[in-house]
């Protein structure tokens, strides 16, 4: 069975550093996908960045990039100079390729940026 | 390009009552799924559909039904509601065929049941 742990429940973080939020997992399967998503208190799951199990390189988006180390079975998220805005939850959750788009979620860091 | 749309937004029912949420999937989407999500906690996975079929389901009792209709567009039902099914519903939307491997969330459906 897949698992997801975050370690963090919350973190602070002052407007234009960098922060990086935990995330483990754990499976069997060699061929998964890594997805992260920030959730700020409306609700709506906003997708931030993906990384294939067999991606040889760290996925980036803007000021997001993901620290894959599949050895270690991580993928922490690391923002780049924050904003205000970026202050939400955040959730790290794994697909099981071979279990069709069946996402497993964390349990979700609260990201606050202080001014 | 409309993304994942969900309604109602917000809600309020009696237990022991029915509900059903809606949701449209993205442009060129084929695949919905349905996740639940309690205060303070991840989602968690309740079906997919695609094909207009159920093709998993998470541990979720009977109580939650789905459908896919011939657009790809997908409703949830719940019925003989609990004070525990109180939670946010999440539609995700994703392709089984096309390019790309990211899935898409609605704003979700904030189910009270009172």
């Amino acid at each position: 069975a897949q698992k997801i742990t975050q370690t963090q429940p919350g973190m602070f973080v002052q407007e234009k550093e960098a922060v990086t939020l935990d995330c483990t997992y754990d499976t069997s399967d060699p061929s998964y996908g890594l997805f992260w998503y920030k959730q700020p208190s409306s609700g709506e799951m906003i997708f931030l960045i993906y990384q294939g199990s067999y991606d040889q390189q760290n996925a980036t988006e803007g000021r997001y990039s993901l620290n894959f180390q599949k050895a270690r079975k991580s993928a922490n998220l690391v923002i780049s100079a924050s904003q205000l805005g970026d202050s939400a939850m955040y959730f790290c959750a794994m697909r099981d390729d071979n279990a069709g788009n069946m996402l497993t979620f964390g349990g979700g860091t609260r990201l606050m940026v202080k001014p | 390009d409309a993304g994942v749309t969900q309604s109602p937004t917000h809600l309020i029912k009696t237990r022991g009552q029915q509900v059903t949420l809606r949701c449209s999937p993205k442009s060129g989407h084929d695949t919905v799924s349905w996740y639940q999500q309690a205060l303070g906690q991840g989602p968690q996975f309740i079906f997919q559909y695609y094909e207009e079929e159920e093709r998993q389901r998470g541990n979720f009792p009977d109580r939650f039904s789905g459908h896919q209709f011939p657009n790809y567009s997908s409703e949830l039902n719940v019925n003989a509601l609990l004070l525990g099914d109180s939670a946010l519903y999440l539609c995700a939307s994703s392709s089984r065929t096309g390019v790309g491997n990211t899935i898409y969330f609605g704003e979700g459906s904030w189910l009270t049941v009172v």
